[in-house]
């Protein structure tokens, strides 16, 4: 099944609110990262948070990463209408060179000005 | 820099007929990764190259699919007889030798449509 699954599937928010965005997964990992997805476009890397770490911060993201609940989540701070898009977290497995990274469903998340 | 490129952005074939995807990295990196978003989802890896080598190809369907990296060139994911199912977004990414793992620079995608 799916490594990484997301939740919500779909968030709606105002302007200015916060949005929150959880992702759980289930092996062993790595790193963790998230990336955003604009309409129709490609995935933009916003944040990676190692395994050996709890909390990153980039200017209005914060990553929290829970390993003994296989969990992670991703704050949007005072939200703007640029940020919506959707949101996928990924894992990179903690062993072996593969390359690979397990990408969840994603969440959809609108902010309305 | 001009990021990573892929062309083209937009592909349909008939059905039967073949799929040819071009990825050009980052400057400066040799890795590159093909993945695919089929709609509502997200994406899903197909494979791993370095120059002239396949390191992964776990995620690449048994038939009808292969994956290069050449010494000069671009990256080519290649679809023979293509079939509906097929249709899907198709996304490359790349990385420096060192960053396996990592972060990732994708690629705005191709989009395949089979008709």
């Amino acid at each position: 099944s799916q490594q990484g699954e997301e939740d919500p599937q779909a968030l709606s928010i105002q302007e200015g609110e916060n949005a929150t965005m959880n992702c759980s997964y289930k092996t062993s990992i790595n790193n963790l990262q998230w990336y955003r997805q604009n309409s129709g476009r490609g995935l933009v890397h916003l944040i990676l948070i190692r395994s050996n770490e709890r909390e990153k911060h980039s200017g209005r993201l914060r990553v929290t990463l829970d390993t003994s609940k296989k969990s992670s989540s991703l704050l949007i701070t005072a939200s703007r209408a640029a940020d919506t898009a959707s949101y996928f977290c990924a894992t990179a497995e903690f062993s072996g060179n593969t390359g690979k990274l397990i990408f969840g469903q994603g969440t959809t998340l609108q902010v309305k000005p | 820099n001009a990021g990573v490129m892929q062309n083209p952005r937009h592909l349909v074939r008939r059905r039967g007929q073949e799929a040819r995807l071009r990825c050009s990295p980052m400057k400066g990196h040799s890795h590159v990764y093909w993945y695919r978003q089929l709609p509502e989802e997200g994406l899903k890896f197909m494979v791993y190259l370095q120059k002239e080598n396949i390191i992964d190809e776990s995620g690449m369907p048994k038939e009808r699919f292969s994956a290069e990296f050449p010494k000069e060139g671009p990256s080519i994911l290649r679809i023979q007889q293509v079939v509906r199912g097929d249709s899907a977004a198709y996304f490359c990414a790349s990385s420096p030798a060192g960053q396996v793992g990592g972060g990732y620079t994708f690629g705005s995608g191709t989009r395949l449509t089979v008709v």
